[in-house]
């Protein structure tokens, strides 16, 4: 029972260059969401996906774009990565429609930005 | 919009001490409330939840009650061990169903635990 996977767990880029966070989930959940972790900041939402199909801008987008390819799948494009998006990327999942479920989250993936 | 505040960290306890970590929200309505951990180089984990007024949400030795009147949601620990080193997220989720249960996070709150 994997839950949500991510990969790479960790990756060097720089600066300019273009990658994709890969993220999957085997929990039938219709609610995908990639947050980025910083020091002293918590975790914020980059962009989410209600269901498959649909995606929706969070508290911080700018220099990113996501594709929601099936139910399972959430990916995070960095088109051209830039030293501040240096952080630690977290997937989650949700079930949709029912007050108080909790998401699930990946293990991570760290990112670096030279 | 919605908001939670956390205490700064970090806490340093010795084993067997008893934790309070305070969380306040700001929200409107009747959100769900939450408490995740993470331990290190994992991600979060859900610890518990409570979802309405007067709820109290328990796992792992770990309280929580919603007090909506002073839009609280204290974690609290008996006992704690060094095995709860991590830190320690309080979130809300506003009450708006048909669509996908968007988190806010606090800070964090790291705890160390020493023997």
């Amino acid at each position: 029972n994997a839950g949500v996977t991510q990969t790479p767990k960790f990756q060097v880029l720089k600066t300019g260059q273009s990658m994709t966070l890969q993220c999957a989930q085997d929990m039938n959940h219709n609610s995908m969401y990639w947050y980025r972790q910083d020091p002293g900041m918590g975790l914020r939402l980059i962009y989410y996906s209600a269901s498959e199909g649909t995606t929706d801008k969070g508290e911080v987008p700018n220099g990113y774009n996501v594709s929601r390819l099936n139910k399972r799948e959430f990916s995070l494009r960095l088109e051209s990565a830039a030293p501040s998006q240096t952080s630690v990327y977290f997937c989650a999942s949700s079930p949709f429609q029912r007050r108080g479920q909790p998401q699930h989250f990946g293990d991570g993936t760290r990112l670096s930005i030279l | 919009g919605n908001s939670v505040t956390q205490m700064e960290g970090p806490v340093t306890l010795s084993e067997e001490a008893f934790l309070t970590i305070n969380c306040t929200y700001t929200a409107t309505g009747y959100p769900s409330l939450f408490w995740y951990v993470q331990y290190p180089g994992e991600g979060l984990q859900l610890l518990l939840k409570a979802t309405k007024a007067d709820d109290k949400g328990s796992n792992k030795g770990f309280e929580a009650t919603y007090r909506k009147e002073t839009t609280s949601f204290h974690l609290e620990k008996g006992s704690v061990q060094v095995s709860d080193s991590a830190v320690y997220f309080c979130a809300l989720s506003p009450l708006i169903t048909g669509t996908a249960s968007k988190l806010t996070f606090g800070t964090g709150t790291r705890l160390q635990v020493t023997l």
